[in-house]
């Protein structure tokens, strides 16, 4: 089975930290995304990447960047954490037509 | 602005009953589209997922129904176990691009 592996569970920052949310794969997938849920609003794609150190704007980037170094890795940075980023974030790999979410991480901003 | 349209925000049902949740896209140059379900404290998963070419698709007691011409989807789920209470969300994907657009999510519960 596909695993998606995101770093922490829960995570609390100050207002002005910066933040990385890491997510591992082990499938050897092209594609990666990071979304945001929230309640009402759905999932919205952050950003994703189809291949390594490529990445594509999804409908919410603003404040928001990412890294992918390795095909496995790809991470989600708030360069400046702010209240309004308090969400879960959900990591998800592609293969083929199906989307592998990570378990998400409850990011608060205090 | 939201691509596709997703109803009920939440969804009560007896044990046995039938669920049905309801989204409807704009969008014509979207030609996938799945459903997801997540249970508390876990990601997404792939539940059951329909193309265009076919107005209907079942799996066990999940079935979409497809109608093309009015772009809309649903799913329904019939008889509704308490272990199916869960979040559900449509999706689509356009027959172009790397992107799902997820609907605003359903919250299922089934009383025993």
């Amino acid at each position: 089975d596909v695993k998606v592996t995101q770093s922490s569970r829960y995570l609390v920052k100050r207002t002005g930290e910066k933040v990385f949310l890491e997510c591992v794969q082990d499938m050897d997938h092209e594609n990666m995304f990071w979304y945001r849920q929230d309640p009402g609003l759905g999932l919205r794609l952050i950003y994703f990447s189809y291949d390594v150190k490529m990445k594509e704007k999804g409908d919410i980037p603003e404040g928001y960047s990412v890294s992918r170094e390795k095909k496995e890795r790809f991470s989600l940075i708030l360069e400046s954490a702010s209240t309004n980023q308090t969400s879960m974030y959900l990591c998800a790999s592609r293969g083929w037509e199906k989307l592998f979410f990570g378990s998400g991480t409850q990011l608060s901003v205090l | 602005q939201q691509q596709v349209k997703q109803s009920p925000q939440s969804l009560i049902v007896q044990k046995g009953g039938i669920s049905i949740i309801n989204c409807a896209y704009e969008n014509t140059a979207f030609d996938y589209f799945p459903w997801y379900q997540q249970f508390p404290g876990k990601g997404p998963a792939l539940l059951i997922a329909i193309r265009p070419d076919v107005s209907e698709k079942k799996e066990g007691r999940f079935t979409i129904s497809f109608n093309k011409s009015a772009k809309q989807f649903s799913l329904h789920i019939m008889d509704s176990q308490p272990g199916d209470s869960a979040t559900y969300f449509c999706a689509a994907e356009k027959n172009t691009g790397n992107q799902f657009y997820f609907g605003t999510g359903t919250s299922l519960t089934v009383i025993p």
